[in-house]
């Protein structure tokens, strides 16, 4: 069955700072890689997602990611993070021909001032 | 449109009730499906559909009954609560049963708590 980790409960990071969201899946031929955002006392909303194609997949927000299929990797990353981008992120994964997205366990991402 | 309408948004049960969490959407959408939402542990699939009239199993399906008799509403059952099931629940939705998978849509969470 189709697993994923995400490697940091919580990060820290300064305002204005860079920050990386570690997302790694359990292999397959074939999967669909998600990042959804969920602000405090919100549902979830999709940031970006990688079908196929170009492994660097950009979303809303600024929010970029990168497909790595030798390391199973779909790691979330930000140039320069706001105030605003307080919220838990959620790497998602489906494999091809599988009805069922699942998620990891999320990433609480605190922007400190 | 309203999107994903989750109703109640709160609900305390005793040990033992039962209740039904109401789902509902207005975009027509083919898939349907219910997680839940524990402190730590991220969101786990219990049910999902992929049309009216199937179901199937997700990764935490115990305690759990569905059914989805239109394309609109997918509700999920609690037989007999458990304080295990105090969670928050979310119902989300998406255009495509067809990979790749579209999007989905969530709704706004149902705050259970079992006593």
């Amino acid at each position: 069955a189709q697993s994923v980790t995400q490697l940091d409960s919580q990060v820290p990071v300064f305002e204005e700072a860079p920050v990386e969201l570690r997302c790694n899946y359990s292999s397959s031929v074939s999967v669909y890689l998600f990042w959804y955002v969920q602000y405090p006392n919100q549902g979830l909303q999709l940031l970006l997602k990688y079908l196929s194609g170009s492994t660097l997949v950009k979303g809303i927000n600024g929010f970029e990611a990168e497909f790595n299929k030798s390391q199973t990797s779909f790691h979330l990353r930000k140039p320069s993070v706001h105030i605003s981008d307080t919220a838990e992120y959620f790497c998602a994964v489906s494999d091809s021909g599988d009805d069922k997205i699942i998620f990891g366990k999320g990433t609480r991402l605190h922007i400190l001032p | 449109n309203a999107g994903v309408t989750q109703t109640p948004k709160f609900q305390v049960l005793k040990t033992g009730q039962s209740m039904t969490l109401q789902c509902a959407q207005d975009m027509n959408h083919e898939y349907m499906s219910w997680y839940r939402q524990d402190p730590g542990m991220g969101l786990r699939l219990i049910h999902y559909s992929v049309g009216a009239g199937i179901t199937d199993q997700g990764e935490v399906p115990n305690g759990y009954n569905v059914s989805r008799s239109t394309t609109e509403d997918f509700p999920l059952r609690l037989l007999s609560a458990a304080p295990s099931q105090t969670s928050v629940y979310f119902c989300a939705s998406s255009y495509s049963t067809i990979q790749p998978n579209e999007k989905l849509f969530f709704g706004s969470g149902t705050q259970l708590s079992v006593l």
